[in-house]
Formats: C-alpha cells, structure tokens, sequence
C-alpha cells in the first residue's frame, strides 16, 4: 500500500503570505508510461465535502483560482497558495491514485489564518 | 449541473446492517467509474469501494472487504453501498464520489450521508 504523508500537520499563514503544503508518498507515483504523477490535491471546509483543486500533480481543475498551484514528482510534492485569501482556510489533502482503481489520501494539513 | 445526492445513512448497532444509495444527475451516469470514500468525525478520508462504468469490476480497501458490496443501477442513475456486519469503526460520513476518467481522482462529491454504529 502506498502511505501518503503530509507536513505540516497544521500551517498558520498571515493574508497575502504564501502558504506551502508538502505531500510524500511512500513510493513513486510516476507512471513512466506517460510521463504523469498520479497525485491530486484537495481542499475541504468544514461540513463540506472535499474539492478537487489540483490533480496529475500540477493540473489546476477548472474554476480553481490560479493562486493554487502544484508541482513535484516521483515521491515529493507541494501544494502552493501564492497569496492567501480569508476564504483559503480549510484542511488541505494529498491523493495519490497511481494504485487506480483505489487510492489513498495524506492525513491533512489544517491551514489558519495567522 | 452535476450532482450526487446520498442516502441511507442513520444510527444502526454492531453487527447490523444499512444500505447507503447515491443518486446522480447532470450526467451520464454509466459512462463513469464511481467510489465510496469515508471520512470518521473529525478524521481524514479514506478510500472505501469502487466500481467501473457497467458495475462489472469492484474493488474493496481491505477494511471493508467481504463486509461491504459497492453496486449500480444505471436504468435508476444510482450507486449503492451495502454495509454487513458494521463496527463502531465504520462510524463516518460516507461520501459518493464520481471518477474522472479511468484514473481514480473525484471531480465531484456528493454532501454524504453519516453513519452511526453504536449500541
């Protein structure tokens, strides 16, 4: 099974600061195949259901505000805020899905605003 | 407008049994691998079930695995997840998701449906 960790746990960023999540998967979720890291990001508030932000590590989904931004691969990624917004605090989640079908997730990262 | 409406979920006792639906609209619902993934109070998510595009291949995160069955009705436009022998473990809100091609993101969510195993 592919372990999915994040750092840190919890991130206190002041508006307008940039916000960096980190995201390590246990083994490689590159597909040397197509060239592509099987890793999405997600963000959820609270009492909401989670919502696809970034996936094939750097893809922003449609509608996503570009100050979201992904990079990494192999084994390392990071999730990006550039800018903080009030409406940014949420537990952000890592995704890996290179073990399709099935998946697992990071345990969280809660951002606050400082 | 895509949607995903779950249902089903409620208070049951260890070692019973509930059947969670998700009803989708907005899309053509047989045209897409869907997923069951789970979410304890004030927990992380995990993955559950899925199940491909004409319900013939599913696959279980081992937690679940000879308890749970993930199944479709895609005449109804409706996935279901039928959960036996329930534990307090199972305690979650139980989220239907929809797959994005034929690798296993989620682009949509339903709002989920709680799950209470207690006695």
């Amino acid at each position: 099974d592919i372990v999915m960790t994040q750092s840190p746990d919890s991130l206190a960023v002041s508006l307008g600061e940039r916000a960096t999540i980190n995201c390590k998967s246990s083994q490689s979720v590159l597909y040397s195949s197509n060239n592509k890291n099987y890793l999405a990001w997600y963000q959820q508030k609270p009492g909401q259901p989670p919502k696809l932000l970034i996936y094939w590590a750097s893809a922003r989904e449609y509608g996503v505000p570009d100050r979201f931004s992904g990079s990494g691969s192999g084994t390392d990624f990071t999730l990006t805020i550039s800018s903080l917004q009030a409406e940014d605090v949420a537990v952000y989640y890592c995704q890996q899905y290179y073990s399709t079908p099935g998946c697992s997730f990071g345990q969280g990262t809660n951002l606050e605003i400082k | 407008e895509v949607q995903l409406v779950e249902s089903g979920g409620g208070l049951v006792q260890p070692g019973g049994s509930l059947r969670l639906s998700c009803a989708a609209s907005g899309f053509t619902f047989n045209n897409y691998w869907m997923d069951w993934v789970r979410q304890a109070p004030g927990k992380g998510l995990v993955w559950v079930s899925h199940i491909n595009s004409d319900g013939s291949n599913t696959t279980y995160a081992d937690s679940v695995k000879g308890r749970f069955t993930i199944s479709r009705d895609n005449a109804k436009n409706t996935l279901y997840l039928q959960m036996n022998s329930l534990r307090a473990e199972d305690t979650a809100v139980y989220y239907c998701a929809r797959v994005r091609g034929l690798a296993t993101f989620f682009d949509y969510w339903g709002q989920g449906t709680l799950v209470t195993v207690s006695s």
